[in-house]
């Protein structure tokens, strides 16, 4: 059964920091990995998908990349700011539907 | 464009009542369909998936069901809620299960149950 860890699971950092979020998974044999944000009390909003053939992919101030033979991945943040306030989920999917951890909840301080 | 509508975004309900939560999807045919539920400290579990209408598949055990009576309509329902049920429910559409598309989510809805 597929498990997604992600760590730290809260952060906290002063505005115009770079910052680096993780997410380990249990089962290599994935077709993507996927980074969300959520903002508090709202759904979901897809950020970055990897398809497993893949190493990185990057959008303005994000970039994801992929490891899947270690089950790993990271979300880099350049340059933060207050407006990237929210918690970042990380997910995979496998044979399965997506399957999410449980999130980093990112404050950044003005 | 394609568009996900859920409601209520929140409700409250006692103990024993039933529940019926309400999921479309516009601008798009045949979607696969999900109901997953966000609740403190478990991070976001998928509870009901369909590949298309009268498919339904359960990925939890559970006191809920789901069903699909049209092509792009999802509900998610309940005869008889119990507190464990409280939580952040989330319907969400993609195109090709495991296929590597994204995602997207309706903007929830809040369930409490007293």
């Amino acid at each position: 059964k597929q498990e997604v860890t992600q760590i730290p699971a809260a952060l906290s950092v002063p505005e115009g920091e770079n910052l680096v979020l993780n997410c380990s998974f249990t089962d290599s044999a994935i077709y993507n990995l996927q980074w969300f944000r959520q903002d508090p009390g709202k759904g979901l909003t897809s950020l970055l998908l990897i398809q497993s053939s893949q190493r990185e992919q990057t959008s303005g101030r994000l970039n994801a990349s992929l490891d899947k033979s270690s089950g790993r991945s990271t979300l880099y943040i350049a340059a933060s700011q207050p407006g990237d306030s929210a918690t970042y989920l990380c997910a995979v999917e496998g044979n399965t539907p997506l399957v999410f951890g449980k999130g980093t909840r990112l404050s950044v301080i003005a | 464009s394609q568009t996900i509508h859920q409601w209520p975004a929140t409700l409250v309900q006692p103990v024993g009542s039933p529940l019926s939560l309400e999921c479309t999807v516009e601008g798009t045919s045949n979607p696969n369909l999900y109901w997953y539920r966000q609740a403190a400290g478990r991070g976001l579990q998928l509870l009901f998936y369909s590949v298309g209408i009268g498919q339904i598949s359960s990925e939890v055990p559970q006191n809920l069901s789901a069903s699909r009576p049209q092509d792009r309509q999802f509900i998610l329902s309940s005869k008889k809620l119990l507190l464990s049920d409280s939580g952040f429910y989330l319907c969400a559409w993609s195109m090709e299960l495991t296929s590597g598309n994204t995602i997207y989510f309706g903007e929830g809805s809040w369930l409490t149950v007293v």
